[in-house]
């Protein structure tokens, strides 16, 4: 089986600050993605990525941006973080289609902005 | 554009109980698949149920759904509630998007079961 590593778990930042979020998957999948967790709305796609260098943008890119320089990583910049926001970033990879639904997703990486 | 939507952001249920979470979704293709999710605190997301072809049901760990086309549903149901199924599910949509293949998902129902 495989693994996808997210790092730091935590994550504590200052307003304005550009903060970095990354993650890496052993699964050997084309595609990888991050979603952005908040109560009440779900999980919402921020950006992914169908092979090394690509990058789609998803409904919740604005302020953020991506890079997968690499088949087994891929990285996401919060480029100004905003006061007092909290949320949960996940990433998660998959074979290139999902009509199998099988995506596999990491355990997170909290933001805390202070 | 394609959407899920969970009417229920949560639900509370005494052990032994049915569940029933419920998901309807939008979407202009004709093959729609759809999927259900759980999140358990401190773990990551993982897939619970994927549809199967309209009007059949699948089944998975003592849960079940089925695809109803004509009411753009995918309920998730369960005979008889346990404490451990007390979690976060996401019903999910896979959306065809103009360059490339993603997940799209509900806001999600966190389910908690009560002795």
């Amino acid at each position: 089986g495989g693994i996808i590593t997210q790092t730091p778990k935590f994550l504590i930042g200052q307003e304005g600050q550009k903060l970095t979020l990354k993650c890496q998957q052993n699964f050997n999948h084309d595609t990888m993605y991050w979603y952005r967790q908040d109560s009440g709305k779900g999980l919402r796609l921020i950006y992914y990525s169908i092979t090394e260098n690509d990058l789609q943008k998803g409904d919740l890119s604005e302020g953020y941006d991506a890079s997968r320089e690499k088949k087994s990583s891929f990285s996401l910049t919060v480029t100004s973080a905003q006061k007092n926001e909290m949320a949960v970033f996940l990433c998660a990879s998959s074979i290139p289609t999902t009509n199998t639904g099988q995506l596999y997703f990491g355990e997170g990486s909290k933001l805390t902005v202070l | 554009g394609d959407s899920v939507t969970q009417t229920e952001g949560l639900v509370t249920l005494t052990e032994g109980l049915p569940v029933m979470l419920n998901c309807t979704y939008q979407t202009i293709y004709s093959n729609a698949f759809l999927f259900w999710y759980v999140h358990y605190l401190n773990e990551s997301p993982w897939l619970l149920l994927r549809s199967s072809t309209d009007n059949k049901r699948t089944e998975h760990q003592g849960f079940h759904a089925t695809l109803h086309k004509s009411s753009s549903s995918f309920h998730l149901q369960k005979s008889s509630a346990q404490l451990s199924d007390s979690a976060l599910y996401y019903c999910a949509l896979s959306g065809y998007g103009g360059s490339g293949n993603k997940l799209i998902f509900g806001t999600g129902t966190l389910l908690s079961v009560k002795p």
